[in-house]
């Protein structure tokens, strides 16, 4: 079955530059989270979507982050006026639901590279 | 803080050794924890996941242990293969919130033939 996909795979862009980064969960996948991941660093939690629930957004750097979730599936990361430290994965997830022994499913990950 | 630290920060072995990857954290209370195999240029794939209550669960070759007095855990690696040459990554959740993780820097593995 389809896995958790994530488009672009690589972008590029200029500093200043906005960027939207879309990620398609499992289908049925309730959950959904977005993580960055610099290199050397751990995985850093941006922010949670759980059905219809009001998103956790404490992981947000700064609010020239800001993700959407449409209709509990697709969900989009945008980053307006980029800065060279926002180059990094962002890698989103699914599971089915939350709770101690649920798993997630990773997707491959956008490379974000701000010159 | 909550913190996961993860030893060694690389590691290169010869194919068919075994070899064993810590875990230290300081999450309180915790929850679960979990480790993750990412190969490079892909997401994180879930190995096992333990909860207080567990203090070993395998996944074929991979065999993870918890200790929750002594917050350690760590990973043990079987007979090991080419295709286990990977990061793996440390991931704890506390009772605060189950789906805040928080993830160790990983312990990059090689495995040479």
């Amino acid at each position: 079955g389809a896995g958790v996909s994530q488009s672009p795979s690589n972008k590029v862009t200029e500093k200043g530059k906005d960027v939207e980064l879309r990620c398609d969960p499992i289908s049925g996948h309730t959950a959904l989270y977005w993580y960055r991941q610099s290199l050397g660093q751990g995985l850093e939690f941006l922010i949670y979507f759980q059905g219809n629930s009001a998103p956790d957004k404490s992981g947000l750097p700064s609010d020239r982050f800001s993700a959407e979730r449409t209709g509990g599936s697709v969900s989009t990361l945008t980053i307006q006026r980029t800065q060279q430290e926002d180059s990094a994965v962002y890698l989103c997830a699914s599971s089915h639901q939350t709770g101690p022994a649920d798993t997630q499913y990773f997707g491959p990950g956008t490379r974000l590279t701000v010159l | 803080k909550n913190q996961v630290e993860q030893s060694p920060q690389s590691l290169i072995i010869l194919e068919g050794k075994n070899c064993t990857l810590q875990c230290n954290y300081t999450v309180s209370p915790f929850s679960n924890l979990r480790w993750y195999k990412q190969d490079t240029g892909r997401g994180p794939v879930s190995l096992t996941i333990m909860t207080f209550s567990e203090n070993t669960k395998s996944n074929g070759r991979y065999t993870a242990t918890l200790d929750a007095d002594t917050k350690q855990s760590s990973l043990h690696i079987t007979a090991s293969q080419l295709s286990d040459s990977a990061s793996y990554i440390c991931v704890v959740s506390g009772n605060s919130g189950t789906y805040k993780y928080i993830f160790g820097t990983g312990t990059r593995l090689k495995v040479l033939a």
